[in-house]
């Protein structure tokens, strides 16, 4: 089965617009964490923004946040005021195990293409 | 903040020629970094954990004699690609942490053209 799963087809935001990007999660592990990552088209992998399953807060960075839904093992990033840089590929992925401090692998949902027009 | 250097950024290659890519930790001590592999427009697909000082655990459909991992110091992970054929092509990342609550620090990737 699916750990990480991104469904949308590629998506299009007005640019200062907000955007969500949906993620799901399967695990039975307690302990994991959630990363959003951002993938210009020259390649590099940019951190956007992280959730622990222990975190009472929803995590937020600048204009990212991550509406954290636990019990429905859900993760979605919200962009705030899209601006055309925003244009990339994001992929969600999940660490589990975090609280044994193994280095455990990342694994990676499909990608979800933002496209922000002018 | 914490980089990771990867090297080199693009190659292009003869088949039947073997690749070197170098994954560099530059102001942290990696004992763990991961060999990624991705197609054009897919997913990052993990091929292997490199462990500093030991042998590399390889995911499942991933030939250990063709895609040679070396971790022989706690900045450097190597990747050969051996005997390289066209459908070899594809963009290989490699990432490292430290805290294991911390996000992944990737290299820029490498560009592997076989011809």
């Amino acid at each position: 089965a699916q750990k990480i799963t991104q469904t949308q087809p590629g998506m299009f935001v007005q640019e200062k617009e907000a955007v969500t990007l949906d993620c799901t999660y399967d695990t039975s592990d307690p302990s994991y964490g959630l990363f959003w990552y951002k993938q210009p088209s020259s390649g590099e992998m940019i951190f956007l923004i992280y959730q622990g399953s222990y975190d009472q807060q929803n995590a937020t960075e600048g204009r990212y946040s991550l509406n954290f839904q636990k019990a429905r093992k859900s993760a979605n990033l919200v962009i705030s005021a899209s601006q055309l840089g925003d244009s990339a590929m994001y992929f969600c992925a999940m660490r589990e195990h975090i609280r044994t401090g193994a280095n455990s692998k990342l694994t990676f949902g499909k990608g979800i293409t933002l496209s922000v027009r002018p | 903040g914490a980089v990771v250097s990867q090297h080199p950024s693009w190659v292009i290659c003869k088949s039947g020629t073997s690749v070197k890519i170098e994954c560099r930790s530059l102001d942290f001590q990696a004992t763990t970094m991961f060999w990624y592999r991705q197609f054009p427009k897919q997913s990052l697909m993990l091929m292997a954990t490199s462990n500093e000082g030991s042998k590399a655990t390889y995911e499942q459909g991933v030939e250990k004699d063709k895609f040679l991992i070396n971790h022989a110091s706690l900045t450097l992970s190597t990747l050969t690609v051996t005997s390289a054929h066209p459908e070899d092509s594809s963009f290989y990342i490699c990432s490292a942490n430290g805290q294991y609550n911390s996000p992944l620090h990737f290299g820029n990737g490498t560009r592997l053209t076989v011809t």
